[in-house]
């Protein structure tokens, strides 16, 4: 397996417009996590799905951020509008169940300007 | 106060010295692991461990759950293993899907 799959690696993007990330699983995990990393805060979860649900948005920072997972296979994070304090790297990250080692994807460094 | 304190938070090694990282957490856990980011680069878990030690290659990791701590050493360190190193507990039952994350160790290895 090619591991979890995010894309674009790099996205420069306007305040105000909006933004879409995705992410491929590993085939087989249940369980995706959609995480933000920033200097001051670390990495912070922001959504959990599980069996293509969403179980948990406790941490979605408001209502701009919203994620999908359509399918088994693959999951969206979108912000609209974005805004030069969301510049962070998004990582996304599955496992085969909810308390299983966690395998995370190369990221997708996002600047605001 | 962060729940998962790691150190230090910087630490500069010569090549082939032994390596020591520490982390504290102040909750009760299912599990903790030990993850590595090469600078720019992804994450890539290196252990997940709920009592004793583990050891792959040239990385140990022992935890002791009731002193509420873990150390991560690396043997004969290398340059190639500058990167930082993240510690992250699991919460246990309900929440167990949770990672809470140490700010993270920057090790430095010259040669």
């Amino acid at each position: 397996d090619a591991g979890v799959i995010q894309s674009p690696r790099h996205e420069v993007t306007e305040m105000g417009q909006e933004v879409t990330l995705r992410c491929k699983p590993i085939s087989g995990h249940n369980s995706l996590f959609w995480y933000r990393q920033t200097m001051m805060r670390g990495l912070e979860l922001l959504i959990y799905f599980n069996n293509n649900v969403p179980i948990d948005d406790s941490g979605m920072p408001e209502d701009r951020f919203s994620a999908k997972m359509p399918n088994a296979s693959f999951s969206t994070l979108k912000i609209q509008p974005s805004e030069p304090r969301d510049s962070a790297v998004y990582f996304c990250a599955s496992s085969l169940h909810r308390d299983a080692e966690a395998f995370f994807g190369q990221g997708t460094r996002l600047t605001v300007v | 106060k962060n729940e998962v304190e790691q150190s230090p938070q910087n630490l500069t090694a010569q090549e082939g010295e032994f390596i020591t990282i520490n982390c504290s957490y102040s909750v009760g856990i299912s599990a903790l692991h030990w993850l590595q980011q090469h600078p720019g680069g992804g994450i890539v878990s290196l252990f997940m461990l709920s009592s004793g030690k583990k050891k792959h290659g040239r990385l140990i990791a022992t935890i002791n759950i009731q002193e509420k701590h873990s150390s991560l050493h690396i043997t004969a360190s290398h340059p190639r293993d500058s990167a930082v190193y993240i510690c992250a507990v699991r919460l246990p039952r309900g929440s167990n899907y949770k990672l809470t994350f140490g700010k993270g160790t920057l090790l430095t290895v010259n040669p």
